[in-house]
């Protein structure tokens, strides 16, 4: 049984650029979390999806989109990087939507490096 | 707005000796308390969490945890650490909104 998966494992990109990130959920899930974790910091909400909608937003700002396919996997878009968006980015998966009483299963994350 | 303090960033603790990692919380509302861990170079896995019901929560690899409501405490503790327990430990909080705010974490040193 497959767990979470991300891709890429690494990226590096530069100012201004943008970016893409993938997750698959854990077979059997259909919600997905996205995280945020900067070096030497607890990882911090961005945004979740369930039902190919985002149900609930962290303090991001727009730059930051998302997207739920129907097989619920999940993609994290970054437009106009900065060299603050470096950082680790985590997806958890869970079932239902009440993601909070559900354990969420995390991936490995994207370690995304912004020069 | 909820937050999560963790008071230790680090701490060494000896192989075989007992550990607590405190954590602290602050809601207005009821709460659903979490303790992941990050090994190096990985995702977080979750070792314990407390919905509701007894205070006392046991959770994988030997650990557990205790709510204090009065307090608005939720430490970690094991009772004999092995050098396997070496990594990040973070304690978090839900008021059931689908988001979970993590704390900045503690890194565990096991010492031989």
């Amino acid at each position: 049984d497959a767990g979470v998966t991300q891709s890429p494992t690494h990226l590096i990109k530069t100012r201004g650029q943008q970016v893409t990130l993938r997750c698959s959920p854990k077979s059997g899930h259909d919600t997905v979390s996205w995280y945020q974790q900067a070096l030497g910091q607890g990882p911090q909400f961005i945004f979740q999806y369930y039902e190919e909608e985002e149900r609930q937003r962290g303090n991001f700002p727009d730059r930051f989109s998302g997207h739920q396919f129907p097989n619920y996997s999940s993609e994290l878009n970054v437009n106009a990087l900065l060299l603050g968006d470096s950082a680790l980015y985590l997806c958890a998966s869970s079932l239902g939507g009440r993601g909070y009483q559900e354990t969420q299963y995390f991936g490995p994350g994207t370690r995304l490096l912004v020069l | 707005a909820q937050s999560v303090t963790q008071l230790d960033s680090q701490v060494p603790v000896f192989e075989e000796a007992p550990v607590e990692l405190r954590c602290n919380y602050s809601s207005s509302v009821s709460v659903y308390l979490f303790w992941y861990v990050q090994y190096p170079n990985q995702g977080l896995q979750l070792l314990l969490k407390y919905l509701s019901g007894s205070t006392l929560v046991k959770g994988i690899n030997g650990f557990e945890a205790e709510f204090n409501k009065s307090q608005t405490s939720f430490h970690l503790r094991k009772p004999s650490v092995h050098i396997s327990d070496t990594a990040e430990y973070f304690c978090a909080v839900s008021e059931g909104d689908d988001k979970i705010i993590f704390g900045k974490g503690t890194r565990l040193h096991i010492l031989p």
